[in-house]
């Protein structure tokens, strides 16, 4: 959906690296949901930010996983040290302040080996 | 906690033929919204209808349209005149509508449509 981006779209790393992730939502869009998909989980909430303020982040290994959203135009997903079971496509999802529709970005489809 | 279940893991419908998804959820809640998502291989999630469970009328967009039977907590998705650009994996999401919009989504496994020409 034109309304967010997300890069990068591939991203291939070895354990233990820092992988960052990005999420551009269009202006207006006031509330941010990043969710991961895996084949054996399906899709999964990690954490969601309303006007910028983390509001659920209790589906995140928080050892590991960080979301900030630095302003109204990016969000991060991070994880550091990345593992082999971290591998699975990343999802950030806007939802317009009017509207009660998620909207998804492209995808991240991290691989960590 | 809200559960949302796909009973079909797999289905099969032939072109220009009608097929139906079945969804089922588990709430105690009695405002929320349920969705269904459409991802073809290239895994973007594309919207393919709403639902507000306060509405009694089932939504209908295009060749889509639901059967939401709220006491039953059942919520199908009809494909009317199946084209092959509607081979995908489809979800069916729930959202809770207590304490305003804005939360998140409970998805199901996923049921994936294959299209014979």
């Amino acid at each position: 959906d034109a309304r967010v981006t997300q890069t990068p779209r591939h991203k291939v790393t070895e354990m233990g690296q820092e992988v960052t992730m990005r999420c551009q939502p269009i202006l207006g869009h006031n509330t941010v949901f990043w969710y991961r998909q895996t084949m054996m989980q399906g899709l999964e909430l990690l954490a969601y930010f309303r006007n910028r303020a983390p509001l659920d982040d209790s589906g995140m290994p928080k050892d590991r996983f960080s979301a900030e959203m630095p302003d109204a135009t990016l969000a991060t997903l991070k994880i550091q040290p990345s593992e082999p079971r971290d591998s699975a496509v990343y999802f950030c999802a806007i939802s317009p302040e009017s509207l009660d529709t998620q909207y998804f970005g492209p995808g991240t489809r991290l691989t960590v080996l | 906690a809200q559960t949302v279940t796909q009973s079909q893991p797999e289905m099969s419908v032939q072109e220009a033929e009608t097929v139906t998804l079945s969804c089922t959820y588990d709430t105690s809640e009695s405002d929320y919204y349920l969705f269904w998502y459409k991802q073809p291989p290239s895994r973007q999630m594309i919207l393919v209808i709403r639902q507000e469970a306060y509405k009694q009328q089932n939504a209908t967009e295009n060749r889509f349209s639901v059967n939401f039977q709220k006491a039953a907590k059942s919520f199908s998705l009809k494909i009317s005149d199946s084209q092959l650009g509607d081979a995908a994996m489809y979800f069916c999401a729930y959202r809770s509508a207590v304490g305003g919009s804005q939360g998140n989504l409970i998805f199901g496994k996923g049921t994936k449509l294959s299209v014979k020409p």
